[in-house]
């Protein structure tokens, strides 16, 4: 167990549609990131935000938004879904100062299909 | 713009040899390089790490060693055991950047 909490776990949803998915960062980590892994990809970087404020922006479509809350909690919203938008989404986490190793600490993901 | 790449979507090596997975990246300002490994239906999670003034970091059977001028990294494990079947992901970052990551490779360890 990790520490990070994603919730839902699954979701299947239609074209069109918007969807938000949740993050609930470790205790004590500022910083929480979300990532795409559609089939037979690699992890995208999607967007991190640090504290609240947006930090670093990536392949992030502008159909999609995120927000960090006061509680440090992120949610990830996809609307205007498309069929490519069935992928995995992960959130990880990491604590202040990034520590020795630079480590990323991931939930098990939210599993979107849009049929 | 892919600044880590891993060229070898799959791997397969018998057990107790030793299993080579390769990373290459094209920024020479990332600090740290990461090997995540993930299960199905699980989230990454961190195997090993190294900073880029190293050029081997060793925990127990895995080994990452960092080619600096050829931009280039592995990660040997050996001996190889059918629980390490796995993907596995290289990572690197900037410190307080984002991470970014390879697109993995599947190990398959046979018994």
């Amino acid at each position: 167990d990790s520490g990070v909490t994603q919730t839902p776990k699954h979701l299947i949803t239609a074209t069109g549609q918007r969807v938000t998915l949740r993050c609930s960062p470790r205790s004590g980590d500022l910083s929480v990131y979300w990532y795409q892994q559609s089939l037979d990809q690699g992890l995208q970087f999607l967007i991190q935000y640090y504290n609240g404020e947006e930090r670093a922006k990536g392949n992030i479509l502008e159909r999609f938004s995120a927000q960090q809350f006061p509680d440090l909690h992120s949610e990830l919203n996809l609307s205007s879904l498309e069929l490519g938008d069935s992928a995995l989404y992960f959130c990880a986490s990491s604590p202040p100062g990034w520590g020795s190793t630079g480590e990323l600490f991931f939930g098990e993901g939210s599993r979107l299909t849009v049929l | 713009d892919q600044q880590v790449k891993q060229n070898s979507p799959s791997l397969s090596v018998q057990e107790g040899r030793i299993s080579i997975l390769n990373c290459d990246y094209t920024n020479s300002m990332f600090d740290y390089f990461l090997w995540y490994k993930k299960y199905p239906a699980e989230g990454p999670t961190f195997l090993i790490s190294i900073s880029s003034i190293k050029d081997k970091n060793e925990d127990g059977r895995f080994t990452v060693f960092l080619n600096k001028s050829a931009k280039h990294l592995s990660l040997h494990i050996v001996p190889s055991q059918p629980g390490d079947s796995a993907v596995y992901f290289c990572a690197a970052s900037e410190i307080g950047d984002d991470m970014r990551f390879g697109a993995g490779t599947r190990l398959t360890v046979k018994p």
